[in-house]
């Protein structure tokens, strides 16, 4: 099970923020990170915790291991403002965060 | 590159079946884990499940055993059925490939763009 906090959260352009995501177990760095933006799907931005998928902005940053991952928007640019999910595969189910709403 | 699209009714009546297949394009089924994920209106992510290119699948214990994922490799299709539905099934249903060949714990890199399913 992945808890991820907040569940929601303002910020202006520019500014620097985190998202939380923690396992109820240990999952070693098998933990992703996406964004979502309305009637969209998902688009990876980490995998294995800290690994920048090929094409997404360096300002997306991820880190952790075992049960706490933190994912790190350095410069909020507008296009960023949109719900992101983590996702653990070390066991199946492969879970879902509940969603944090970037606004 | 490679491209998903799902594909199915977009109603089913409850205790029936969902039927859908993800028709993969610019690339193979071949060496590659697929899941199916599933998003309830204003909710978050389910996963469904994976199939591997050889058939071995995984799902999620709490669709109860309705679930089940088939691959086509003739086709380049893979298929997700679930039976009985009822509204609580009711959601956008994705299809992803598994980011790396030949693993499952990297992450989902390719996504069809979903399709809506109610159930009523």
């Amino acid at each position: 099970q992945l808890t991820q906090s907040p569940s929601s959260l303002s910020a202006s352009v520019g500014d620097r923020v985190t998202i939380t995501c923690r396992a109820s177990q240990g999952i070693s760095s098998f933990l992703s990170w996406y964004q979502q933006k309305p009637g969209k799907a998902p688009k990876l931005l980490i995998y294995a915790a800290s690994t920048l998928q090929s094409g997404v902005p360096s300002r997306f940053t991820g880190s952790g291991f075992g049960t706490d991952f933190t994912l790190t928007i350095s410069s909020l640019q507008p296009e960023d403002f949109a719900t992101y999910f983590c996702q653990q595969s070390h066991s199946t189910p492969h879970s879902f965060g509940q969603g944090t709403k970037l606004e | 590159q490679v491209q998903l699209q799902e594909s199915g009714p977009g109603l089913v009546k409850p205790s029936e079946t969902l039927s859908l297949t993800c028709s993969v394009s610019g690339g193979s089924i071949e060496f590659y884990y697929w899941s199916w994920i599933r998003q309830s209106p204003g909710k978050g992510l389910e996963w469904i499940g994976y199939i591997q290119d050889t058939g071995r699948t995984s799902y999620n214990p709490s669709l109860k055993g309705r679930v089940s994922i088939s691959v086509d490799m003739s086709k380049n299709q893979i298929s997700l059925k679930l039976a009985p539905v009822t509204a609580a099934d009711t959601a956008v249903y994705f299809c992803a490939r598994h980011l790396i060949a030949a693993r499952h714990q990297d992450g989902l890199g390719v996504w069809g763009q979903g399709t809506t399913v109610a159930v009523s």
